[in-house]
């Protein structure tokens, strides 16, 4: 099947700093990727859509200064948590969909800790 | 706004028992897709339920989506260990297909 690629699987970085996470459809072209955080034991909140070429939709609540979306390519997506603090410690995770197969492939997530 | 909701939170069987998740929109939904996420993984796609009272099947594994394609049910025959994670049900957004909108999770945890 697809695979979708994330780097780093787990950071940790000072507070008031920045962290780059990205997002690669391997063998596949994704014109859209979607970014999820996920706290202990709870579901995947939708952050935001990200499309290829064009401005990245936020959901409801979500910083879009904070949260930094580029997808430059049809193949990459990242997401830059800017001037981390502690409470953006989370699992951050992303996903795309490949054409003709009905499922989202996921990446493998990235632990952010904020200390 | 849309709202998927899933129960029990949180089930604990032993190896051979059998476990079931339930899962149900506050919207009509065009389809709705079931996720395994292992501890420390990632969700894996499961299966997509597409049609009104549509039953499929794999292996120990049967899903169901209701008549009204509103609610769904994983169901898991006889358990093991392997079987040990969080399975969420999602269904897509009313705004957006392509955006899902994923259930709390079922967290199984099976003893041996």
């Amino acid at each position: 099947g697809a695979v979708v690629s994330q780097h780093p699987s787990w950071v940790i970085c000072k507070s008031g700093t920045s962290v780059k996470i990205e997002c690669r459809s391997l063998d596949f072209q994704a014109t859209t990727m979607f970014w999820y955080r996920q706290f202990p034991k709870q579901s995947l909140m939708l952050m935001a859509t990200s499309n290829e070429g064009s401005k990245a939709t936020y959901e409801q609540g979500v910083e879009k200064d904070k949260f930094l979306i580029n997808h430059a390519s049809l193949t990459l997506s990242t997401l830059t948590v800017t001037s981390a603090h502690p409470e953006d410690s989370s699992f951050y995770i992303c996903s795309a969909r490949d054409w003709g197969h009905p499922g989202a492939f996921f990446g493998q997530g990235t632990r952010l800790t904020v200390v | 706004g849309q709202q998927v909701m899933q129960i029990p939170q949180y089930q604990h069987v032993q190896e051979g028992e059998d476990f079931t998740t339930y899962c149900n929109s506050s919207t009509t939904l065009s389809n709705i897709q079931w996720y395994k996420q292992r501890p420390g993984g990632h969700p894996v796609f499961l299966i997509q339920l597409v049609k009104s009272g549509e039953v499929k099947k794999q292996k120990r594994l049967t899903f169901q989506f209701g008549e009204a394609k509103k609610n769904s049910s994983l169901h898991i025959t006889a358990t093991q260990t392997t079987d040990v994670g969080t399975y969420f049900c999602a269904g897509p957004q009313e705004t957006s297909g392509s955006r899902l909108t994923f259930g709390e999770g079922t967290q199984l945890t099976v003893n041996p």
